[in-house]
């Protein structure tokens, strides 16, 4: 069964302290790694997409990397306003798999100044 | 440009009525996807439209639920008597080709059943 996990379920940072969080999976074929930001209230804002291992994304403060069993988001020296829920999601390969995302659980993060 | 909008933004409604939820996604984009997020849970997949393909149904968890899509873009989700389970945020997301582009997501319509 194709599955996603995520950790840690939340994350205290001081502004500044840079750290990762972590997205483990299970999926029969990769067609690709999403990763989302949440705010309260709110729809998930679409942040990276990785294709295969080894490959790396940036944005701002933010960096998305990509092995064949889990990708890491690493931010760098962040600030309040990068405090929300950080959604990772996979699509599968296949005929039967229409595309859909399966999402992990998320990691609320809160930065503090 | 516009983004995927959705309406209501938040519905209250009773214990076995019907409710009707409506998604208009990003100008040019054919497929349309519908999500749940309830407290607790993770997003979990409802149901995909592209194009003039059948549907996939397969994440629709009862046959209270069904969604059709006019033209080609706007989609309602319909929940024929609600229960309190039903309670959650149910998002609409939209991209220009299934699983080749990222989806991007609506504000979402927050059920309440009551």
């Amino acid at each position: 069964e194709d599955q996603v996990t995520q950790s840690p379920e939340a994350l205290r940072l001081q502004e500044g302290e840079s750290s990762s969080l972590n997205c483990s999976y299970t999926v029969s074929g990769l067609r690709g790694l999403f990763w989302y930001r949440q705010d309260p209230g709110k729809g998930p804002e679409f942040l990276f997409t990785l294709y295969s291992a080894g490959e790396e994304k940036e944005k701002e403060r933010l960096k998305a990397t990509l092995t064949k069993k889990e990708s890491f988001l690493h931010i760098t020296a962040p600030k309040p306003e990068d405090s929300a829920t950080y959604l990772c999601a996979v699509q599968a390969t296949g005929s039967s798999n229409t595309g859909k995302l399966i999402f992990g659980q998320g990691t609320t993060l809160q930065v503090k100044p | 440009g516009a983004g995927v909008s959705q309406s209501p933004s938040n519905k209250v409604t009773e214990k076995g009525k019907d409710v009707e939820l409506r998604c208009d996604p990003i100008s040019g984009h054919t497929a349309l996807y519908w999500y749940r997020q309830s407290l607790g849970q993770g997003l979990e997949f409802l149901i995909y439209f592209q194009g003039n393909s059948a549907p996939d149904k397969s994440g629709l968890p009862s046959d209270r639920f069904s969604a059709e899509r006019t033209g080609g873009s706007v989609s309602t989700l319909t929940i024929q008597r609600t229960q309190q389970e039903d309670s959650a945020v149910y998002l609409c997301a939209s991209s220009r080709v299934d699983g080749l582009y990222e989806q991007y997501f609506g504000p979402g319509t927050r059920l309440t059943v009551t």
